[in-house]
Order: C-alpha cells, then structure tokens, then sequence
C-alpha cells in the first residue's frame, strides 16, 4: 500500500539555521509533491507544490528538492527564524482526476532564537 | 474572497447526538475535499466533490457520515449517532483544478464527543 514517511520526532535548530525536513514515499509514484505548513489549531496552508521533472523549486527562503530514484523530497528552510516553528506536512500527488491528496504524518520545527 | 470558511470553529457534543458542519469554498474552486485530523497525525482524506457530484469516498467513511454539496457551492458534513472514537478536527478544503496549485484549507472544525 502507499506509504508516506516523515521524521516524526521534533527537529529543533537554533536560528539562523538551515532546517531541512525528509519525506519518503514508497509504492507511489506521484505526478507532484506538495508541502504545506501548520500551525497548532489550524488548517494546513500550502507552501511549494514541484513537478517530477523538476529537481529544484526555491520560493524565498524556502527550497524544496524532488528524487523520483529516491522516491524522496527535501524541504529546506534557510535563514530559520523562530515564526517558522510549525508543523511541515508533505503530500504526494498522484496523477489522477481527484487530485485526492495523502498527507504525510508531519514534522514538527521548532526554532530557538 | 476570504478563503475556505467552516463553522462552527468548535462542537462538543454527547455520544449519540447527530451533528452537522459546514463548509465555504472559495467561490470559483469547483474541487471539495474533506478531511480528518487527530493529534500528532497528517490529515485523512474522507470526501470529495466535483461541482455538486461526490466523487470519491474513503472506506473511513462510514455509513454514519454523510457529505453534500448542494448546487456546488458550500458543503455540509454530517455525522450521526457520534462516537468518542468521531473526535477530531475536520478540514474542508478546496481547489480549482489539480496538481498546479495548492489546496486552500479552512481552519477546521473541532469535534469533541462525550
């Protein structure tokens, strides 16, 4: 069945730093990927959706990489600040009519000034 | 537009009771989904509309939830006879078309069941 990985412990980094979060997808083979941020008591809001043949999306300091070898997407945030402590969901998308799509469990940031 | 609008922001109902919640697109995305969260978990699809048709629907759906969405403008989400286990948040979503954009989530509504 479709599996979606992200860390499911907390990343902590100081600020400044560059924070980088891992989602693995197995038995997938997704048309895009999107990753979303939340806040607690929110709903997800989008952040950068990448096609497979794009390797690289940058949108300020945010930098999202798609390996379809892998079967991996990296989400960097460069320059973290501590109002960029959030929970980062990603969500592969399959090529299909619904464009349903399938959350990964999340990862929490939490940025220390 | 102010984005994806749902109400009521937070229920608390007693195990039993029938509850039902609402969803506002934005006015020109013609896709609905709903979805549901737990704590420390991604959202789970449930529901999805095109326009005024439901499409798809998760096998967590079950026979006590119902979805519409009456001339494909807003959604309502129905649960009845609710559980403890129904507790969670509910997300509607919406978009215009797929995979070129990303989905605009509402702030979800809260289910607590006693």
């Amino acid at each position: 069945s479709q599996k979606i990985e992200q860390n499911s412990e907390a990343l902590n980094i100081q600020e400044g730093k560059t924070a980088t979060l891992t989602c693995n997808y197995t038995n997938y083979s997704p048309a895009y990927l999107q990753w979303y941020r939340q806040d607690p008591g929110r709903g997800p809001v989008f952040l950068l959706l990448i096609r497979e043949n794009e390797k690289e999306k940058r949108k300020e300091r945010l930098k999202v990489t798609f390996d379809t070898t892998l079967k991996q997407s990296l989400f960097h945030i460069t320059a973290s600040q501590p109002a960029d402590s959030a929970t980062y969901l990603c969500a592969p998308l399959r090529w299909s009519n619904t464009g349903k799509l399938i959350f990964g469990q999340g990862t929490t940031l939490q940025v220390k000034p | 537009d102010t984005g994806v609008s749902q109400n009521p922001r937070h229920k608390i109902t007693k195990r039993g009771q029938n509850v039902t919640f609402r969803c506002d697109p934005i006015s020109e995305h013609n896709r609905l989904y709903w979805y549901r969260q737990t704590l420390g978990q991604g959202p789970e699809f449930l529901t999805y509309f095109q326009n005024e048709a439901q499409l798809e629907k998760s096998r967590l759906l079950s026979d006590r939830f119902s979805a519409e969405r009456p001339k494909g403008s807003f959604s309502t989400l129905e649960i009845q006879r609710t559980e403890q286990g129904d507790s969670a948040m509910y997300l509607c979503a919406s978009s215009l078309d797929v995979g070129h954009s990303g989905y605009t989530f509402g702030s979800g509504t809260r289910l607590t069941v006693v």
